[in-house]
């Protein structure tokens, strides 16, 4: 089982640009969900996909989307970077049924810089 | 959420036991009590968790306090390798809600050999 996968490993961007992240969940799960987090600071919850569906989104503007594929794999677009949007990316699976006790599973991240 | 409150840090001796402590005086009853820990340059890691009674599993223990206001991740024997950030989360029991996890700034569990 490889767990949770994600592409890059490490990005370099500058403001204005528009970026895309991946992620493949873990095999058998199919909800996967999109953190930052900021040097120093915990995660912060970006938004949640299940069934190729937005299923909740935290505070973030619209400048973040997403996608998830019929794979359940799934990408995090940012566009009109901004140098505050330098964090590491992280995405983690889980299974959607079990909404209550449900373990998520994170990858590693991906670091992003806006310089 | 239901906030949560974690001790900035904390210092452990290798191969003795850990206690994290984290206090929730606003827990509802239907909020779950679930542990992560982060290791240098990884992704979060799921730890355990609890809505009551005690629980135990390969990795710790939780201890919940009787009136659930307050709770303790137990270590029995710490590692090099336990050195890491440790939250505490709280998670509503609700049809309604998806699963995410809202991150407080967890505690900084440094081992020293």
């Amino acid at each position: 089982d490889a767990g949770v996968t994600q592409s890059p490993t490490h990005l370099i961007k500058t403001r204005g640009q528009q970026v895309t992240l991946r992620c493949s969940p873990k095999s058998g799960h199919d909800t996967v969900s999109w953190y930052q987090q900021a040097l120093g600071q915990g995660p912060q919850f970006i938004f949640q996909y299940y069934e190729e569906e937005e299923r909740q989104r935290g505070n973030f503007p619209d400048r973040f989307s997403g996608h998830q594929f019929p794979n359940y794999s799934s990408e995090l677009n940012v566009n009109a970077l901004l140098l505050g949007d330098s964090a590491l990316y992280l995405c983690a699976s889980s299974l959607g049924q079990s909404r209550f006790t449900d373990t998520q599973y994170f990858g590693p991240g991906t670091r992003l810089t806006v310089l | 959420d239901a906030k949560t409150t974690q001790p900035n840090s904390m210092e452990s001796n290798e191969e003795e036991p850990v206690h994290l402590p984290c206090n929730h005086s606003t827990i509802s009853g239907t909020d779950y009590i679930h542990w992560y820990r982060q290791l240098p340059s990884q992704g979060p890691e799921y730890v355990i968790h609890g809505l009551t009674s005690n629980v135990n599993n390969r990795m710790a223990s939780l201890a919940i306090a009787e009136d659930r206001k307050s709770s303790t991740l137990i270590l029995h024997r710490a590692t090099l390798r336990d050195a890491a950030v440790y939250y505490c989360i709280l998670r509503e029991l609700n049809n309604n809600a998806g699963n995410m996890l809202t991150f407080g700034g967890g505690t900084r569990l440094m081992v020293k050999p």
